[in-house]
């Protein structure tokens, strides 16, 4: 069965360095998505995209992030300048199309710790 | 603005008792209402999911979850709890975006 995959399962960064995380969505999926979840906290949409461009984005999606799909396959997260309060899961999710219709497939997520 | 309330962080079960997990929402519309399953490092995977055509879901593994609009909840029940089900659950509700909005979920543990 057709999985999202996400790529590390675990990294550790220092503050102030840029970070990359890496999904490879479904590949006949046309909506990519990202969550993340603190620790004991909320899972909490980040960002959605469609046609190689953000269609919503959350408040915390702020300037220190971006978002691309650099290739047919992969869809990146970019945190430029990591903060301590940055460390989290992040999930990315991808579907077939647009709303709550249809299902998100989610990865299993990258642990960053910032330190 | 939309939001889920899961109450109980933990919920522990003997094997073949009643699950119930508890989820109250919050919406300004008619909501999209799931619940979400999530297995020791693997991603979050769809139980089932409230589109307003049935009030009682059925989903996968046994469960079903029932909403009740007077009540704002969509509580997650399974009859039977297998050692299987030990898991973390997430109740999520979407206004019809693309985004979902999660709640802290419930950790479920089953003992023998």
């Amino acid at each position: 069965e057709p999985e999202v995959t996400q790529t590390p399962s675990h990294q550790v960064t220092q503050m102030g360095q840029e970070v990359i995380l890496r999904c490879v969505p479904i590949s006949n999926h046309l909506y990519f998505y990202w969550y993340r979840q603190i620790l004991g906290q909320k899972v909490e949409f980040l960002v959605s995209f469609y046609n190689n461009e953000i269609s919503e984005k959350s408040e915390i999606f702020d300037d220190q992030f971006s978002v691309e799909r650099p290739d047919g396959s992969n869809f990146t997260l970019k945190i430029r300048s990591t903060k301590l309060e940055d460390s989290a899961m992040y999930f990315c999710a991808s579907s077939e199309g647009a709303g709550p219709v249809y299902e998100q497939y989610f990865g299993p997520g990258t642990r960053l710790t910032v330190t | 603005a939309q939001s889920v309330t899961q109450l109980g962080s933990h919920v522990s079960v003997s094997e073949g008792a009643l699950v119930l997990l508890r989820c109250n929402y919050s919406s300004s519309v008619p909501p999209y209402l799931f619940w979400y399953v999530q297995y020791p490092n693997q991603g979050l995977q769809l139980l089932l999911k409230y589109t307003s055509a049935a009030t009682l879901v059925k989903g996968i593994n046994g469960f079903e979850a029932e909403f009740k609009k007077s009540e704002t909840s969509f509580h997650l029940t399974k009859p039977s709890a297998h050692m299987s089900d030990a898991a973390e659950y997430f109740c999520a509700v979407s206004d019809n975006t693309d985004k979902l909005i999660f709640g802290t979920g419930t950790r479920l543990q089953v003992f023998p």
